[in-house]
Order: C-alpha cells, then structure tokens, then sequence
C-alpha cells in the first residue's frame, strides 16, 4: 500500500482555475470510483471536500470538482479565492475498507 | 450533529505506554466505523486502520500493524489507539474521523480536533 502521488506545490491567482492531480495503481485509484479529496489549513483538521469521486458533502461550495481518468484522480477549484489556499489531500479506498492517502499539495493563492 | 472528541495532548518518553481515546456523540457510534490518521510535523496524513464499534472488526494499514491497536468500547462510545511502548518517531498528531460510504467505507465525513502526541526524552 504505497502513498498516492500528488505534485508538492500548484499556484494561482484569484478568479483562475487549478487542477490538483491524485496517481495512484490499478489496486486503488484505477479499481474503485472511491476518491475522496480534503481540505487542511495550518493548525486544523482536515475537511472533507469531494466524496465518491464527484459528490460534494452539503456546505462546500460548486467551485470545487473532481473527477477520474484511469489510476489519476483530480481536484478541481474554479474560481479560485484567497481562503482556498491550503493543503489539499486525497485519498482512495484500496480495498476491505483500507484506504491510502496521498502527499498532500500546497495550494497558494497568488 | 455528528461529534468526535478527543483526548488531551501527550508527553511522554521513549518506552512509555500510551492510549489515547476518541469519544462520539451525535449518531449511532455502533453502527460507524472509526478511523485513525497519522501526521508527523509538517507532513501529510496517514491512514492507520479501523475499527467497528459494534463487533470490534478491525483493520489495519500494513504500516501500522503490529504497532498500534485499535480498540473501542461502545458502552461508552469510545474508540482508542494504543501503544505498548513509544518512540521518538511516533511525534505526531492523531486525529480519529468516522468512515463512511455508500457501498464501501471509503471517506472520512466527521474528524475530532486532533490529539498531539510528543516523545521525546
């Protein structure tokens, strides 16, 4: 069960659109449409943004999306504002209710 | 409104035993599983393993296991985690969160606010 891949750092500046790539192996990511992405500011617990691959839980805003393509999942946060700037996580389920995150990546807002 | 709510941060030496404990309120606590998440100083999460309250299933990351146990007791809504004995490189906050999903336990929707464990001698 190896970490999934995340880029270190992506950037933006307000109103712009970024996209936060998750790869992870056909034993996870590629097996099951189960990716969950989360939001982690400095000093809090992380909150849930994207759930089952696409669903948003009630209260995160339009602006956040996510999607698949084969072993990579993505995060993608339209309409981008200074609060959105953060530590982004996903996570997958691999399987007998294990799950595996992924690195994490900064988000700064420029 | 789901809750979890743990215990208070941990200073301990090396070698030491350590339980820490999540208590939930709010839902059913028997019928969810209840996960653990590790993050060492300035690095990103871990997912440790599970536990279901109601029959005590348990799963762990391969990581983990044989490190930590994961136990609950739902008389008193209570999950714990546990260490027989610690190490420096156990620094690190914990936090427990309920997993859930439609077909498969498969996110986290609640996390409790984190517990900082620090070993150092």
């Amino acid at each position: 069960q190896s970490a999934l891949t995340q880029p270190a750092s992506v950037s933006g500046s307000p109103g712009q659109s970024i996209t936060i790539s998750c790869t992870g192996t056909s034993s996870d990511v590629g097996s099951y449409d189960l990716v969950s992405w989360y939001q982690q500011h400095p000093g809090k617990a992380p909150k849930l943004m994207i759930y089952e691959g696409g669903k948003r839980p009630s209260g995160v805003s339009n602006r956040f999306s996510g999607s698949k393509s084969g072993n990579t999942a993505s995060l993608t946060i339209s309409g981008l504002q200074a609060e959105d700037e953060a530590d982004y996580y996903c996570c997958s389920y691999a399987g007998s209710n294990t799950l595996v995150f992924g690195g994490g990546t900064k988000l700064t807002v420029l | 409104e789901v809750q979890l709510v743990q215990s208070g941060a941990e200073m301990k030496k090396p070698g030491e035993p350590l339980k820490i404990f999540c208590k939930g309120s709010g839902y059913s606590f028997s019928s969810y599983w209840i996960g653990w998440v590790r993050q060492m100083p300035g690095k990103g999460l871990e997912w440790m393993g599970i536990i279901y309250p109601g029959d005590s299933d348990t799963r762990y990351s391969p990581s983990f296991q044989g490190q930590v146990t994961i136990s609950a007791d739902k008389s008193i809504r209570t999950a714990y985690l546990q260490w027989n004995s610690l190490k420096a490189s156990d620094t690190a906050m914990y936090y427990c969160a309920r997993q859930v999903g439609s077909s498969s336990v498969n996110y986290f929707d609640s996390w409790g606010q984190g517990t900082l464990v620090t070993v150092s001698s």
